[in-house]
């Protein structure tokens, strides 16, 4: 798996659109970029992934760039209820082993 | 649906006790894995199983046995417990596109 870059840490304002970056940079042309955060005590979350398009669902919006060696995890409109830690992989999509989980990027949304 | 259910939410062992985590799926997924989260760590995987009747060894496996007699339940064996091994346990299955869904964990600890 190819591996990822993240800031350890953000903080995004209360409504506001939160943008969480990944550098993948040696990503390879079969490997989809998936997210998952994790909240305080909880499991973590599957949030999104694509390939090279740009993917939305009603948790976020994932937009690659063209030479998909970074991608930018949206969250249009941050609630309290977003703060956790936000992990970027880089996976061949079905492939058998784990996820590698890294350090992340803790997100902390402000009132 | 359920997904992923895990019991006991929490539990507090005696050292030198056996105690298994229970885990079952409801997405008919072949991919199971069991992880460890410590304090100020991330997640590291105990065992695996990429299909009913076949299980293998992850990052940090000793004093932990698991068996996949089925697709829907995976579960995680301590046959002695150590002090060690407390930590917040985590079941998951991933679907054929390496989406992976998570349990709420089980919050053990040995004493």
């Amino acid at each position: 798996d190819a591996k990822t870059t993240q800031p350890t840490s953000m903080d995004c304002a209360e409504g506001r659109a939160a943008n969480l970056p990944c550098n993948h940079s040696t990503i390879s042309g079969n490997e989809y970029v998936y997210w998952y955060r994790q909240i305080h005590s909880q499991g973590p979350q599957y949030i999104i992934h694509g390939l090279k398009n740009n993917e939305t669902n009603e948790m976020a919006s994932l937009i690659i760039t063209e030479d998909r060696k970074s991608s930018t995890l949206i969250l249009p409109h941050a609630t309290l209820r977003d703060t956790a830690v936000y992990y970027c992989i880089v996976r061949v999509a079905g492939s058998q082993g784990n996820l590698i989980f890294g350090k992340g990027t803790k997100l902390s949304v402000k009132p | 649906t359920a997904g992923i259910t895990q019991a006991p939410t929490s539990q507090i062992l005696a050292a030198g006790r056996s105690m298994t985590l229970r885990c079952t799926q409801d997405m008919r997924h072949n991919a199971m894995y069991w992880y460890r989260q410590d304090l100020g760590l991330g997640l590291r995987l105990i065992h695996y199983s990429n299909t009913a009747g076949t299980t293998g060894k992850g990052e940090v496996p000793d004093g932990y046995s698991v068996s996949r007699a089925n697709t829907d339940d995976f579960p995680l064996t301590l046959a002695s417990a150590v002090p060690s091994q407390t930590s917040v346990y985590f079941c998951a299955s991933s679907d054929q596109l390496s989406v992976t869904f998570f349990g709420q964990g089980t919050r053990l600890t040995v004493v």
